[in-house]
């Protein structure tokens, strides 16, 4: 069975450009979440998707952070314009039930962003 | 607002020697608990979980952990550690009726040989 798929692994830019991540999830997976996870820190979920509906962003800075879930399966997740606070590991997970909190999530390798 | 800590950030142990990295979380009702494994440049990778039950979890890779409600702890044990055991260990809680994975703030594992 493949795993949570992410691209780009690293990302480099410099402060106020923009940038974008994606992320397939395991085939069949209702629930999709994004994760930052700063340098030192725990993940910190930013939005929980439940087939292509948002079921929680309230910790997604919405002014220059933006998410999508296409068709239900992969997703996108965009900055612009970024900051330097901006500089973490971005994780996308699902999971297999829709929106079952106790259900297992599933974790990509993540996506390093520095921002410059 | 729940909250996990995790008491020590890093934490160096020699091999097949045993180790405890701990846990405790503050929340006034019921909970989950996680522990996640993270090895270096991958994903998290779930290692036991609590939901109920007994309060001895067994999970993945000979890793155990034991739900103590009165001291609000969660501590990930192992007897025997391996060099393959080096890795970044998460502690994690979701409060019943809530949606949210909450993390620590992590505990980095070293092992010694």
């Amino acid at each position: 069975e493949a795993g949570v798929a992410q691209s780009p692994r690293y990302k480099i830019i410099e402060k106020r450009q923009s940038v974008a991540f994606w992320c397939n999830p395991i085939s069949g997976h209702a629930t999709l979440y994004w994760y930052q996870q700063i340098l030192g820190q725990g993940p910190k979920l930013l939005i929980q998707f439940q087939n292509n509906g948002v079921v929680d962003d309230s910790q997604l800075p919405k002014d220059r952070f933006s998410a999508e879930r296409l068709k239900g399966v992969d997703s996108t997740l965009k900055i612009q314009p970024a900051k330097l606070e901006d500089s973490a590991v971005y994780l996308c997970a699902s999971s297999l039930a829709p929106g079952g909190p106790i259900d297992t999530q599933y974790f990509g390798p993540g996506t390093r962003l520095t921002v410059l | 607002a729940q909250s996990v800590t995790q008491l020590d950030s890093q934490v160096p142990v020699f091999e097949e020697a045993p180790v405890e990295l701990r846990c405790n979380y503050s929340s006034s009702v019921s909970v989950y608990l996680f522990w996640y494994v993270q090895y270096p440049n991958q994903g998290l990778q779930l290692l036991l979980k609590y939901l109920s039950g007994s309060t001895l979890v067994k999970g993945i890779n000979g890793f155990e952990a034991e739900f103590n409600k009165s001291q609000t702890s969660f501590h990930l044990r192992k007897p025997s550690v391996h060099i393959s055991d080096t890795a970044e260990y998460f502690c994690a809680v979701i409060i019943q009726g809530a949606q949210k994975l909450v993390f620590g703030q992590g505990t980095r594992l070293t092992i010694n040989p």
